[in-house]
């Protein structure tokens, strides 16, 4: 099974800031089947990348995928208030198990 | 549009056997490549996958969960149901179930949730 951590646990930016979030795998992730997903509380997740460099459908430019291999990478190019949630990695190279991250928050 | 809805008990007993149905619409479950999952969620923790099932009828599990859970479809009634045997209050969580993206097992569409309470 593929473990997967994020870092940092906790982020603290600012609107406008760049915000830089990793995503590191036990093992290497086959084809770059690595995604992101953003949470709001209370919310479902929201698909942001597939593919490590793939973005979703209507998921803005500011938000962008990086890595392969073992390290991965979320790059937001500049926070926007709506910005402010937690953000999960998933791996779905080794399946079963998909597995995700431990998520990092990114907060004001 | 596609949307997904959970229904099923809100409380459970340890112990009991949790069934809860995922009902859908804006796909069909015969379309190829096509699938839906099921993730939960505990208050405040990370999310954690437990089982997909596909367009084929080809089912997958969370390997620590296996043997307490079950997946089915009714593709006529756009429908998903999982099982999850002997339940326990560290099961108690926010189930989501979700459509994959095409020839991915990502989920790009997701219903709102349903919280389920484990406690006798």
């Amino acid at each position: 099974e593929i473990v997967l951590t994020q870092s940092p646990g906790t982020l603290s930016l600012s609107p406008g800031e760049r915000a830089t979030l990793s995503c590191r795998a036990s093992q290497s992730v086959s084809s770059s089947y690595l995604a992101w997903y953003q949470q709001k509380p209370g919310q479902a997740p929201r698909l942001l990348s597939y593919g490590a460099t793939r973005r979703a459908t209507g998921i803005p430019d500011r938000f962008s995928g990086s890595g392969s291999g073992t390290d991965f990478t979320l790059t937001i190019s500049r926070l926007e208030p709506e910005d402010f949630a937690v953000y999960y990695c998933q791996q779905y190279g080794s399946s079963p198990p998909l597995t995700f991250g431990p998520g990092t928050k990114v907060d004001i | 549009q596609i949307t997904l809805k959970e229904s099923g008990p809100t409380l459970v007993k340890p112990t009991q056997t949790l069934t809860l149905t995922c009902t859908f619409s804006g796909f069909s479950l015969s379309t190829s490549g096509l699938g839906v999952g099921w993730i939960r969620q505990p208050p405040g923790k990370a999310l954690e996958w437990l089982a997909l099932i596909y367009w084929n009828d080809d089912k997958r599990y969370s390997l620590s969960l296996k043997s307490r859970l079950s997946i089915t479809k009714d593709t006529s009634e756009n429908q998903v149901v999982l099982t999850m045997t002997n339940m326990d209050p560290v099961d108690s969580g926010t189930y989501f179930c979700a459509h994959s993206v095409k020839w991915n097992d990502v989920f790009d569409y997701w219903g709102q949730g349903t919280l389920v309470t484990v406690s006798s």
